[in-house]
């Protein structure tokens, strides 16, 4: 079993709409929590950090259920630009907190 | 200016070749690592050093070897260059334990 797990996709949605990711992570000791987007061909950049108390940032809001292992991410109003893989992460002590990457969720925003 | 740089962008070389990637990071990091990409599109964690003292040494093929001359850099050295070997190898740093990191563009390596 992955330590992180995500729906793969692809989610194919229209402008405007709102989306939203999940993923759940296996090790209880899990310390951190981010999700990070990948554009085709580009590296990874930090979306944001994800906290239990919930956590926004303009359109995107991130949530952390510690309780159920459970990560999500909505994206209200999507736009095109929008278009990405999203990336759950998490890191624990004992792996040196080290990104461990879930495989990542493919979103295409249409006209 | 570039925060984290790794060169070459694109490395094509012949199986049984030994070739080098470099990585240089001017965020004043403690902390570096390798991952590798493959075709699956899934990143995996390789190694990790924090202030050039290795952490992390997952399941890779002791062809690979990583060396940190200091905080700044980490490059990674790989020989006798096999088929599977062919993937996006990125290089990222971060401040030690914050989770936030930092990736250079990613090296396309194809071996063939």
């Amino acid at each position: 079993r992955k330590e992180v797990e995500q729906d793969p996709g692809p989610f194919n949605v229209p402008e405007g709409a709102t989306v939203a990711f999940n993923c759940t992570y296996s090790n209880s000791a899990s310390q951190s929590f981010f999700w990070y987007r990948q554009d085709c061909r580009k590296e990874p950049k930090l979306l944001m950090s994800v906290y239990s108390s919930g956590n926004e940032d303009g359109r995107f809001t991130a949530q952390l259920n510690r309780a159920s292992q459970y990560i999500s991410l909505l994206i209200r109003d999507s736009k095109l630009s929008d278009s990405a893989t999203y990336l759950c992460v998490v890191t624990h002590p004992n792996s040196g907190y080290a990104l461990n990457f879930g495989k990542g969720t493919s979103l295409l925003v249409t006209p | 200016d570039t925060a984290v740089s790794q060169t070459p962008k694109y490395l094509v070389t012949q199986m049984g070749n030994d070739k080098s990637i470099k990585c240089e990071q001017n965020l004043g990091h403690d902390t570096m690592y390798w991952y590798k990409q493959d075709s699956k599109k899934f990143l995996k964690i390789m190694f990790s050093y924090n202030n050039k003292e290795l952490i992390i040494n997952e399941t890779v093929p002791n062809r690979f070897s990583p060396k940190s001359p200091d905080k700044a850099h980490l490059n990674l050295h790989i020989n006798s260059l096999e088929l599977g070997d062919s993937a996006v190898y990125f290089c990222a740093s971060s401040q030690w334990g914050t989770g936030l990191a930092f990736f250079g563009q990613g090296t396309r390596l194809t071996v063939v």
